[in-house]
Parts: C-alpha cells; structure tokens; sequence
C-alpha cells in the first residue's frame, strides 16, 4: 500500500479482555516495528520483524503481550487480558529492511483504551 | 546503558530560529534520525545523518558529530505549524533505533 496502515483507529474495550491490532507495511517493506507510546511520553519500542521473524522481544512489557507476522507483511499485535495501564497508541512502522540508512515510516497508530 | 538526551521542552518566537539539541551514547552507530511529531498524530520523518555535518533541507537543517555523540535540528523562519514534538533517535550496531523522550517545541506569535 501506499503507506502504513493500522485497524482499528480506535478500540475502547473493557478489563480483562483480549485484543488484536493489526498492521499493514508498505508494500516491500521487510522490517516492522511495534512501538507503544503513553500520553505525552516517548516511544516505547516493543518488537520488531525482519522479515516473519522476531530477532528482538525484548521489549514486550509482560507475557500477554505477543506479536506475530506472517507471508512477510502483515502483523498482529494481541494482547491477552487487558489491564487499564495497557492504555495507549500503538504506533506500527516499516522500512525496506533494518539497514543504517532506511527511514522507518509510521502508520496513524492504534487508540487502545481499556475501562 | 544505551541513552538519548534532548529538552523536555522549548519555547520560540514566530518567525525565529530554534535549535534542538540530542545527545546519544549508543553500542556502535549506524546514523541518526529527526522525527516530527503533532499532537496526536504519528511521527513522520524529517532527516537522516550518519557522517559529521550539516544537512540542509529548506528550513530544517541537521548537524550530527559522531566524536561527540551530539546531533541538533536547526528550525529557522518558525512557523506556528511547527509547534510540535521533534523525537531523536540513533541506530546502533543492531540497526535497532534508540528513542528520545522527544522535545516539545511551543512557538508563540
């Protein structure tokens, strides 16, 4: 596509329950990052892909976080019983590949409020 | 520990000059990265350096010194459109991107 696209824009979902965001790279791109960003904080990174794998969990905040992609596009983010701090925007990008000069481009990210 | 500095937040006049300053300590670098980011909205890119110097794009300029570990984006001819949030960010010898907290820069008339 023509840039990042993520669904759905907005998701209010009640504790404790399960939800999956989804991102779409820009066509070609092999690397995808899932960053989550809190009001008015930073980037927090979570995971990133090369390709379908997942060099880099390290920043999954807790085991009800995971992320999967697959066929080398698209991605998943799901997170398992949600709790109210899961609040946020969960921002997906992409880039040609993981290399020292390849610009990450970012989607309109994923409002995720938990009540 | 891998770390980015930049102000919390800076404050300029319309039509003026501004300089936001980024320091990194980083395992290896493989260049640095100025985001813009408007309230609510994603970042989007604004420049790329990986050798030391200057890189000029309209108003917008970029300086990195990799000796130093610093990198500023020089915003000239503020423009009240540019009251928004500037992210720093480093590669290192992972590819992986290091973030700043981001700089909110707030332009008054």
């Amino acid at each position: 596509g023509a840039g990042v696209s993520q669904s759905p824009s907005n998701k209010v979902t009640e504790k404790g329950k399960d939800v999956e965001l989804r991102c779409d790279p820009i066509s070609g791109h092999t690397a995808l990052y899932w960053y989550r960003q809190s009001l008015g904080q930073g980037l927090e990174f979570l995971i990133y892909f090369q390709g379908n794998s997942a060099p880099d969990k390290s920043g999954l905040p807790s085991d009800r976080f995971s992320a999967e992609r697959t066929g080398g596009s698209v991605s998943t983010l799901t997170i398992q019983r949600t709790q109210q701090e899961d609040s946020a925007v969960y921002l997906c990008a992409s880039s040609e590949s993981v290399g020292s000069g390849n610009t990450i481009y970012f989607g309109e990210g994923s409002w995720l409020t938990v009540v | 520990g891998q770390n980015i500095d930049q102000p919390t937040e800076m404050t300029a006049t319309e039509g003026a000059i501004v300089q936001i300053n980024c320091t990194y300590q980083t395992s290896g670098f493989n260049g640095l990265f100025w985001y813009q980011q408007h309230a609510g909205e994603a970042p989007t890119f604004l420049s790329y350096n990986v050798l030391d110097g200057l890189e000029e794009k309209g108003r917008f300029s970029s300086f990195l010194s990799r000796s130093k570990g610093y990198s500023y984006l020089l915003l000239k001819e503020l423009q009240m459109k540019d009251s928004a949030s500037y992210l720093c960010a480093a590669k290192d010898s992972n590819y992986q991107l290091i973030w700043g907290a981001g700089t909110k820069l707030i332009i008054k008339p």
